[in-house]
């Protein structure tokens, strides 16, 4: 099962621009996650900002919530050709036990 | 930080072969853990959850006869792709909670291709 969307599903920047990404959900949830994922490996976590939290930041990442839309934004500042890749937001629900729920992914291409 | 390790990282097998992939907690014990499939270009879907010692939960959609999960202690839990078939080539990832409202830890993930 997915949780929601993601958009936009690719993104292509040049280095020096920043990227947004946004990703909405369905259901209550106990925080939400983003996750980037270069071509063909494993997953990196990025952050993770709790149902109560509006905003968080962390080195270039900026991330909000907004539990009122179900959305959550992830801003990349001063992207590089290495932020290229794959990224995902992931939702947990509320009950316990239960598992991450991911969006479709945004690809964001940043080139030099 | 917690740890979770999959192996193998990736694998080949012909058509009607089964293959198993392990999905260990390295430095905790996890009662339950999750199997996600991911084909090309797609994100991850959740397939199962294991659970130690009881029968893993399918998600809508997953055949359990043909991916049989086994939780059988606190830091391991394996997947068995039974009569493997070029459709289910793919990658497959687990993952382990650790504590609630922390980050969960996904194994390396396996690339499964079937020939």
């Amino acid at each position: 099962s997915q949780q929601g969307e993601e958009d936009p599903q690719a993104l292509s920047i040049q280095e020096g621009e920043n990227a947004t990404m946004n990703c909405s959900y369905k259901t209550s949830i106990n925080n939400l996650q983003w996750y980037r994922q270069n071509s063909g490996r494993g997953l990196v976590h990025l952050i993770l900002i709790r149902s109560n939290e509006r905003e968080k930041h962390s080195g270039r990442l900026r991330v909000t919530l907004d539990t009122s839309k179900k959305s959550s934004s992830l801003l990349i500042t001063a992207s590089r050709a290495a932020d290229t890749a794959s990224y995902f937001c992931a939702t947990l629900g509320k009950q316990a036990g239960t598992a991450l729920i991911f969006g479709k992914g945004t690809t964001l291409s940043v080139s030099s | 930080g917690a740890v979770v390790s999959q192996h193998p990282s990736w694998v080949i097998c012909k058509s009607g072969t089964s293959v198993k992939i392990e999905c260990r907690s390295l430095d905790f014990q996890a009662t339950t853990m999750f199997w996600y499939r991911q084909f090309p270009k797609q994100s991850l879907m959740l397939m199962a959850t294991s659970n130690e010692g009881s029968k893993a939960t399918y998600e809508q959609g997953v055949e359990k006869d043909k991916f049989l999960i086994n939780h059988a202690s606190l830091t391991l839990s394996t997947l068995t792709v039974t009569s493997a078939h070029p459709e289910d080539s793919s990658f497959y990832i687990c993952s382990a909670p650790y504590k609630v409202n922390t980050e969960a830890f996904f194994g390396q993930g396996t690339r499964l291709t079937v020939v």
